[in-house]
């Protein structure tokens, strides 16, 4: 099971809005509703934004939103802000193997 | 507070084995399945195994499938993580994660613990 592709880095300036995707085949992103997407800063644990393509746990902004459409799923981050700089990964559920994470993404706010 | 603890890792040699702990507290671990992620050095997330909340499913990464053995002690609210015939690919931060959902595998997960490091080094 290959790893999700997603951009190595995406930029945007604070205020604007950004959407990192997510590419996969019918066997995970394509075929189930159960993409989230995972925010890392540097030296920290992965944290949920977004599951079920979606949905936003107890806490998260708004400023954070999750769509797909075919094999590609979307994270769009509205009203950039600085600390929302880190990594991004978008996983899925596959008919092979339960879990797969993408490749990940930097953003970073000019 | 919710709070997962990881401990176990160091420096090994490189062919021998090491078990990783992640202790849980404040909420019902027994009720949650729970996830093992490795990260490797400047690498992304990789998903290595879960068990269901009563250890009855199990299911294993194609790449650690046979030297990795997940389990769980819900009276000690402590989830395990086996590593056998250690290579040097298997370095990384490994974390342990709760699943979102109680008693069901949600395919996503809420609650990481801080990570425990495994160097394999000769």
């Amino acid at each position: 099971q290959s790893a999700l592709t997603q951009p190595a880095s995406v930029s945007g300036s604070p205020g604007q809005s950004i959407t990192i995707s997510c590419t996969g085949t019918s066997s995970d992103v394509g075929g189930y509703d159960y993409v989230s997407w995972y925010q890392q800063h540097p030296g920290k644990a992965p944290k949920l934004m977004i599951y079920d393509v979606s949905n936003r746990p107890s806490g998260v902004s708004n400023r954070f939103s999750g769509s797909k459409s075919g094999n590609t799923a979307s994270l769009t981050i509205s009203g950039l802000q600085a600390e929302d700089e880190a990594d991004y990964y978008c996983s899925s559920y596959t008919s092979t193997i339960p879990y797969v994470f993408g490749t990940g993404t930097k953003v970073t706010v000019l | 507070q919710v709070q997962l603890v990881e401990s176990g890792g160091g420096v090994v040699q490189p062919g021998t084995s090491l078990r990783l702990s992640c202790a849980a507290s404040g909420f019902t671990f027994s009720t949650y399945a729970t996830h093992w992620v490795r990260q490797a050095p400047g690498k992304g997330p990789e998903w290595v195994a879960v068990i269901s909340y009563d250890g009855s499913h199990i299911f294993y990464a194609d790449s650690v499938k046979g030297r990795f053995t997940i389990s769980r002690d819900n009276s000690k609210n402590t989830l395990y993580l086996q590593i056998d015939s250690l290579r040097g690919e298997d370095t990384a931060v490994y974390y342990c994660a709760r699943d979102q959902l109680e008693w069901l595998l949600s395919y996503s997960m809420d609650v990481w613990g801080q990570g425990t490091t495994v160097t394999v080094s000769s």
